[in-house]
């Protein structure tokens, strides 16, 4: 799982297989956002789930929340290879000034 | 189309230095960020904006100054560059209108020697 300080994790799977990253955050959130970072380019928004949902799908993406544990996965199902680059997630830590605070992500590699 | 843009995309300087970073964005979003991006670690941020003319420290202000002369664009200063601030550096707009989801630029890369 990411948080703060902690290093990169790294994932290593084959394309066609499931894979779930976790998160887990510090103080109380209204919302955790999964981003995804390809290679040399800019962190995208790939789900989003508040603080009153525990799941949200969208096509082979899932994000849970769990706030009684303060923590939150993703799941993609059948990934490609397309599907390699580093997973972050993010949380508003309740603040309503904008300010994100991001894990330290995980790097996932789907071998073809 | 791209909404988040920097310049310049790479760019080296020497110990000491001034280095200017420059970002635009055309989301009309009233937030800015700026983060700086290390091998192996994830996104720390530096500074922020609210608004033209508004800028916030972040977690890692030592170093950087950062301008917001317009809704549009964001700069971020380093007036006396170290090899210790090398690194890749993201800015990002958003609002709470949309969540506060940030939209990422391309990323400067900084070498200094």
């Amino acid at each position: 799982s990411q948080w703060g300080e902690e290093n990169l994790q790294a994932l290593s799977i084959q394309e066609g297989e499931d894979v779930t990253m976790n998160c887990s955050y510090k103080t109380y959130t209204t919302v955790v956002q999964w981003y995804r970072q390809k290679s040399g380019k800019g962190p995208a928004l790939i789900i989003l789930i508040r603080s009153n949902e525990r799941e949200k799908r969208s096509g082979r993406l899932r994000a849970t929340l769990d706030t009684s544990s303060q923590s939150s996965s993703l799941s993609i199902t059948g990934t490609l290879a397309t599907d390699t680059a580093v997973y972050f997630c993010a949380t508003d830590e309740g603040s309503a000034l904008g300010r994100l605070h991001f894990g330290a992500g995980t790097q996932l590699i789907v071998i073809p | 189309e791209a909404a988040v843009t920097q310049s310049p995309r790479n760019k080296v300087a020497v110990t000491g230095g001034k280095v200017t970073l420059s970002c635009n964005q055309t989301n009309n979003h009233n937030n800015m960020y700026w983060y700086r991006q290390d091998t192996g670690h994830g996104l720390r941020l530096i500074h922020y904006s609210y608004g033209a003319g508004s800028t916030e420290k972040g977690d890692i202000p030592d170093g950087y100054k950062a301008s917001r002369p317009s809704q549009e664009n964001f700069s971020l200063i380093l007036e006396l560059a170290t090899p210790s601030q090398t690194s890749v550096y993201f800015c990002a707009s958003g609002d709470r209108a949309h969540q506060d989801t940030q939209y990422f630029g391309p990323g400067t890369r900084l070498l200094v020697l």
